[in-house]
């Protein structure tokens, strides 16, 4: 089966750093991708690891290692408008293009 | 404007009567799919579709049916709307590219009653 793994809150201070973990066990793999998503809006596109390393853009950085089934989102000087909920999704499991997703993490950033 | 539009974007219906939610993009994807959002449980896959004529069961499919019979629009029906499908229901779209970032509609809350 399929399964994604993240946890489902995580607390910080405005100006901190904070890592969102993902762990993924799917039958397929072709990439791992990361979305946001603010309370009643819909879910928007971060970023999207194809191979192991570090991709960053902006203040936000993403990580694969493929042979740890492990990524994670980075979050860099963190700001109040921040707060969200961050999902993985896989590309690839069950060989589809279509991304299967995470139950998400809510980052609540704090004055 | 790059967009992917649903309607309605709230619907409140009564068990067992037939509705559509469309599904349209201007940005000539092949790549489209449903997905529902419960508290808890994160964004599950209905169905997919790679291309025209090309659908597919996602994770959550019972109850629901697609077409794709045009590149730009992939409605979602529901033929006998029950209780448990009351949720957000979002579509998304996205062609094969270097990042597959995908975009998604403003998303359509549905009740069923």
């Amino acid at each position: 089966g399929q399964s994604l793994e993240q946890p489902s809150e995580v607390t910080a201070v405005e100006g901190a750093i904070v890592q969102i973990n993902c762990t993924y066990q799917t039958s397929g793999f072709y990439g791992l991708s990361w979305y946001q998503q603010h309370d009643g809006g819909a879910p928007t596109f971060l970023s999207y690891n194809g191979l192991d390393g570090l991709e960053e853009t902006g203040r936000f950085s993403s990580f694969l290692s493929r042979s740890d089934s492990y990524g994670y989102l980075l979050l860099q000087e963190l700001q109040m408008k921040d707060s969200a909920s961050y999902f993985c999704a896989v590309i690839g499991a069950k060989g589809s293009y279509i991304p299967t997703f995470g139950r998400g993490t809510s980052l609540i950033v704090h004055p | 404007e790059a967009q992917v539009t649903q309607n309605p974007r709230y619907l409140i219906t009564v068990t067992g009567k037939k509705l559509t939610v469309t599904c349209s993009q201007n940005m000539n994807h092949e790549y489209m799919s449903w997905y529902r959002q419960d508290p808890g449980l994160g964004l599950r896959q209905i169905y997919y579709s790679m291309n025209v004529e090309v659908t597919d069961k996602g994770d959550v499919p019972e109850g629901y049916k697609v077409s794709r019979k045009e590149k730009r629009n992939f409605p979602l029906i529901l033929e006998s709307p029950s209780p448990n499908q009351t949720s957000l229901y979002f579509c998304a779209s996205s062609s094969p590219g270097r990042d597959y970032g995908y975009t998604f509609g403003s998303g359509t809350r549905l009740t069923v009653v």
